[in-house]
């Protein structure tokens, strides 16, 4: 069945340090997967998209990789700063569904130490 | 920048009484969306709608609930008798093409 799940439900880091978030999605069909940022008593944000056909992409000091073998998605963020801290979903959609539904992830909890 | 304003922030109803959550979306965006979240859960999808009509729901949009996009700027969800469950952050969300999604800041409703 279609599901988005994460391998880590909280993932402490020390300011500076790299973070890597993980998410296992298993609809093949799903082509198009984005990472949002969930901050306490706010609505998730976007941070960064990738299209099936992409294997990886990159933003400002975060950057998303795509292994559609394994259905994996990950999402790393460079140099982790307190203001990271938050909860971050991975979100798929499938365009033959023609609506734009995302299936989210159960997220992860990431927590930056000073 | 641009952003989906949603209306109230928190709302608080008996149960069995009708809700209406309002949003704003983007301006010139086409598809919309509405979501909730269960606290400490994920986000899931309620509803899409475009071109003035519901295009895809899920098994939780059942006849309690109903969306609206009155005039060219407001888009609203009515739950008609609410149950404890419903209890929930809901989420609107709005984008130009049919992927992704911004989201609004959320409405708290806390059904008693």
């Amino acid at each position: 069945g279609e599901s988005v799940g994460l391998h880590l439900p909280t993932l402490s880091v020390q300011e500076g340090d790299n973070s890597i978030i993980n998410c296992a999605y298993s609809n093949s069909a799903s082509d198009y997967f984005i990472w949002y940022k969930q901050e306490s008593g706010k609505g998730p944000q976007f941070i960064i998209d990738i299209r099936s056909n992409m294997d990886k992409r990159q933003g400002q000091r975060v950057t998303v990789l795509l292994n559609k073998t394994v259905k994996h998605l990950s999402l790393q963020i460079a140099a982790t700063q307190p203001g990271d801290s938050a909860v971050y979903f991975c979100a798929e959609t499938d365009y033959s569904g023609n609506t734009g539904k995302l299936i989210f992830g159960q997220g992860t909890t990431l927590q930056v130490k000073p | 920048e641009p952003e989906v304003t949603q209306t109230p922030s928190h709302q608080v109803t008996q149960m069995g009484q009708e809700v209406i959550l309002r949003c704003v979306p983007i301006s010139n965006h086409l598809y919309f969306y509405w979501y909730r979240q269960i606290l400490g859960q994920k986000v899931e999808f309620l509803v899409s709608f475009y071109n003035n009509e519901i295009s895809e729901k899920s098994e939780i949009f059942d006849d309690q609930f109903s969306v609206e996009r009155p005039d060219g700027s407001n888009f609203t969800l009515k739950i008609r008798s609410t149950k404890l469950e419903d209890s929930a952050m809901y989420f609107c969300a709005s984008s130009p093409r049919q992927e992704g999604a911004f989201f609004g800041q959320g409405t708290r409703l806390t059904v008693v």
